[in-house]
């Protein structure tokens, strides 16, 4: 079956400095990725996403790089912030189908220390 | 002004009573979707619809049914609630031609 498994649950970080959460996904055929932020109480919010012909891209302050030899997904958030803390997921799009069905991992809470 | 909207934001009901959330868009996206997500855990799709009285099952569809009348409403629908349906309940919904999946608010629902 598909499966996408992140790494850590939790994530501490000092303010300033940069996190990295990290994602394992199962299913080679997978061509769609995307990092969601989930702030307490509201819904996810779309980060950044990346294709499987790429392997990297930047956004502001966030970088999300994918190694498709050991099907490896992470997000990097450089000079974290208070404001950065929250629950973050990896979802995938598991293949061809243009269903749009996504399948998420379990998520990594981040927490940021001042 | 928020995008997709979900009513109510929190509710609670006893087993065995029926109970409908609503999802509502502005988008103009003809593609909607509902997730559960459990504590702990990450999102799992119950139902998914690509346009006006379209229907396909998730992952997870047992025990659940939905509507979707109009294009901007998808409204999900528990038949006789059990306290395993306890969870957090979000609606998402995306364009024709995109990847990526806009989420609402959510809805908590408390099944005693």
């Amino acid at each position: 079956g598909e499966n996408v498994g992140l790494h850590l649950p939790t994530l501490s970080v000092q303010e300033g400095d940069n996190s990295i959460i990290n994602c394992a996904y199962s299913n080679s055929a997978s061509d769609y990725f995307i990092w969601y932020k989930q702030e307490s109480g509201k819904g996810p919010q779309f980060i950044i996403d990346i294709r499987s012909n790429m392997d990297k891209r930047q956004g502001q302050r966030v970088t999300v790089l994918l190694n498709k030899t050991v099907k490896h997904l992470s997000l990097q958030i450089a000079a974290t912030q208070p404001g950065d803390s929250a629950v973050y997921f990896c979802a995938m799009a598991p293949g061809s189908s243009n269903t749009g069905k996504l399948i998420f991992g379990q998520g990594t809470t981040l927490q940021v220390k001042p | 002004d928020a995008d997709v909207t979900q009513t109510p934001r929190n509710r609670i009901t006893k087993t065995g009573k029926r109970i409908m959330l609503e999802c509502s868009q502005t988008k103009g996206h003809d593609r909607m979707y509902w997730y559960r997500q459990d504590p702990g855990l990450g999102l799992q799709l119950i139902y998914y619809s690509f346009d006006v009285k379209d229907i396909n099952k998730g992952e997870i569809s047992d025990g659940y049914s939905v509507s979707r009348q109009a294009q901007a409403k998808f409204s999900l629908s528990l038949e006789s609630a059990i306290p395993n349906q306890t969870a957090l309940y979000f609606c998402a919904t995306r364009g024709r031609d995109q990847e990526t999946q806009y989420f609402g608010p959510g809805t908590r629902l408390l099944v005693l």
